[in-house]
Order: structure tokens, then C-alpha cells, then sequence
């Protein structure tokens, strides 16, 4: 299995500053396609997960501009330009690379 | 607007067993895998499984964790998926979600139930 790895595990952030979040794979995910298969994942306090980036850097339909995907092979980052207080929540990446999806421990994104 | 909803949560005992429906509605259901994660209360998402459309020979797929004891199915002249679970041990307590990606190619899953919790315990 492959098995992704978050950090920091906690993130306070200040209204209006920016903010990333780290993930790295046991293996590469990046494809012979030249795609990277790791997906972004936002679920806040009471809500069932939504997808905020796929393939590594595929922003999502109705995802603001403020977040991004960024990273190659073992190595990601989703970052947020200015943070804003409805982004607080526990952010997971996930490969998709393998059959048997793997998810990260998950990062808890609070306000200051 | 697509929708996905679970039903058939709740309490059974440690190697009961459980069925767990989601349905859909709002988009091709037939020509979309469908995925289980599940969620133990204040802890990360786990895969639990898959299964394939029509054309992809219904293929399931499994986390190491259930294997064996859960089985995926679905029924596309109803839109439902099931995730049949067997032999519960105490750890398959979790909130279930179903989920998929829309459209014809990946964009992540973009679909997601609202969930609905399993409890196994004496």
C-alpha cells in the first residue's frame, strides 16, 4: 500500500495570510500519463468531505482561486493564498494511483 | 442536482452483519464506480472499497482491513449501491459515506452521501 504522510498535523492561520500543507507518498505518484494522481480533500465541522483539488493541480468546479496544488512524484503542497474563516476544517490528500486508495492523516486548519 | 444518500446504519453486535444502501439520483449512476469511505468518529477517512460499472465487468475492489468480510454490489435499474458488511468486529464502527466522480473523465469525487453510522458493539 502506499502510504501518504501530512504535515503539519495541526494549523492555526490568521484571516488573510497564507497557508500549506504538505503531503508526501511512499511512492510516486506520478503516472507514465504525465499526471500526478493525488487528490485534495476539505471536510469541515459537521459536512462530508469535498473535493478542493484533483490530480495534483486540477482545482475543482466552484473551488476558489485561493487554493492550489502544487508538487511531483512524492512531494505535494496545497496551499491557500489568503486564508478566510469558512476554510477551517481537516484537509486530507489522497493517491489514487493504486486500486486500493490511501488517504493522509489529515491536517486540522484553525483559526487563530 | 446530484444526490447521494446512505441508509441502513446502526447498532448490531460484534459478527453481525449489516447492509448498507446509497442511493443516487441526479446524474448517470450506471456509468459511474462507486466508492465507500468510512470514518471513525474524530479520526481520518479510510478507503473501504469499489465497484466498477456495466462495461468494466461490475469489478470490486477492497481495503486489506475488510476484505473477505465486506462485499460491494450494486443495481442499476435502481441507482442504489450496497456495501454488504459480515463478521463486524468493534473497529468497523464508523460513519459510512458513498461516493463517485461525475462526469466522463476524473475530477476527484466530487459526490459524497451524507453518511450514515454503524455501531458494533455488545
Amino acid at each position: 500500500d502506499i502510504v501518504m504522510t501530512q504535515s503539519p498535523l495541526s494549523l492555526p492561520v490568521t484571516p488573510g495570510e497564507p497557508a500549506s500543507i504538505s503531503c508526501r507518498s511512499s511512492q510516486s505518484l506520478l503516472h507514465r500519463d504525465g499526471h500526478n494522481y493525488l487528490d485534495w480533500y476539505l471536510q469541515k465541522p459537521g459536512q462530508s468531505p469535498q473535493v478542493l483539488i484533483y490530480m495534483g493541480s486540477n482545482r475543482a468546479s466552484g473551488v476558489p482561486d485561493r487554493f492550489s496544488g502544487s508538487g511531483s512524484g512524492t512531494d505535494f503542497t496545497l496551499k491557500i493564498s489568503r486564508v478566510e474563516a469558512e476554510d477551517v476544517g481537516v484537509y486530507y490528500c489522497m493517491q489514487v494511483l493504486q486500486t486500493e486508495r490511501t488517504f493522509g492523516q489529515g491536517t486540522k486548519v484553525e483559526i487563530k | 442536482e446530484a444526490q447521494l444518500v446512505e441508509s441502513g446504519g446502526g447498532l448490531v453486535q460484534p459478527g453481525g452483519s449489516l447492509k448498507l444502501s446509497c442511493a443516487a439520483s441526479g446524474f448517470t449512476f450506471s456509468g459511474a464506480a462507486m466508492h465507500w469511505v468510512r470514518q471513525a468518529s474524530g479520526k481520518g477517512l479510510e478507503w473501504v472499497g469499489r465497484i466498477r460499472t456495466k462495461p468494466n465487468s461490475y469489478a470490486t475492489a477492497y481495503a486489506a482491513s475488510v476484505k473477505g468480510r465486506f462485499t460491494i454490489s450494486r443495481d442499476d435499474s435502481k441507482d442504489t449501491a450496497y456495501l454488504q458488511m459480515s463478521s463486524l468486529k468493534i473497529e468497523d464502527t464508523a460513519v459510512y459515506y458513498c461516493t463517485t466522480t461525475s462526469g466522463d473523465y476524473y475530477v476527484g469525487f466530487d459526490y459524497w452521501g451524507q453518511g450514515t453510522l454503524v455501531t458494533v458493539s455488545s
